[in-house]
């Protein structure tokens, strides 16, 4: 089973467009991690956040967690075309590395 | 560096028939996780391998699938007597020691007919 739940499924955006999206998640958890994932094969670790943290930076990203509610979000600012991709949240509730990932946020940027 | 590999990238195989899909993570990395990823269920977790103690086999939908790990390296999983609801992406990841962040190879997509 999935422990989060992402929003929205979808999401078109122009580029130079903020893009933003959000995570629920079930559990206590360890840390949270954003993936990104290009034409359905490997993904790619964008972002962890650890519980202790609210805000973490990587250039054009922003993740914030916010433990109270289970959830974070993910800003890309200043969106490229080549950002199209799916996004997807990743929590480690035990803190071994089992991540349990939401369902994704497919992300279009058109030029 | 040399990243994540996963063969063969893709496979197309008859229900019923076995089926071995290889991982080889990044070198000196001691953690090695297995995903699997369907239209239906999203991401799952599968397996989960850490140095030489023994796995973590909790994510194995049924005992049809196993795996393993040789010589803390390359690791196979093997699916026995396919069905059709094994059709999925599997993909593999590695961390190295003491580290959270996985680097997940591309992936092997299964189609069972």
């Amino acid at each position: 089973s999935q422990q989060g739940e992402e929003d929205p499924q979808a999401l078109s955006i122009q580029e130079g467009e903020n893009a933003t999206m959000n995570c629920s998640y079930k559990t206590s958890i360890n840390n949270l991690q954003w993936y990104r994932q290009n034409s359905g094969r490997g993904l790619v670790h964008l972002i962890l956040i650890r519980s202790n943290e609210r805000e973490k930076h990587s250039g054009r990203l922003r993740v914030t967690l916010d433990t109270s509610k289970k959830s974070s979000s993910l800003l890309i600012t200043a969106s490229r075309a080549a950002d199209t991709a799916s996004y997807f949240c990743a929590t480690d509730p035990w803190g071994w590395g089992k991540l349990q990932f939401g369902a994704g946020t497919q992300v279009v940027v058109t030029p | 560096g040399a990243g994540v590999s996963q063969s063969p990238s893709n496979k197309v195989t008859e229900k019923g028939k076995d089926v071995e899909l290889r991982c080889d993570p990044i070198s000196g990395h001691t953690a090695l996780y297995w995903y699997r990823q369907s239209l239906g269920q999203g991401l799952e977790f599968l397996i989960y391998f850490q140095g030489n103690s023994a796995p973590d086999k909790s994510g194995l939908p049924s005992d049809r699938f196993s795996a393993e790990r040789t010589g803390g390296s390359v690791s196979t999983l093997t699916i026995q007597r396919t069905q059709q609801e094994d059709s999925a992406v599997y993909l593999c990841a590695s961390s190295a020691p003491a580290a959270d962040t996985q680097y997940f190879g591309p992936g092997t997509r299964l189609t069972v007919l």
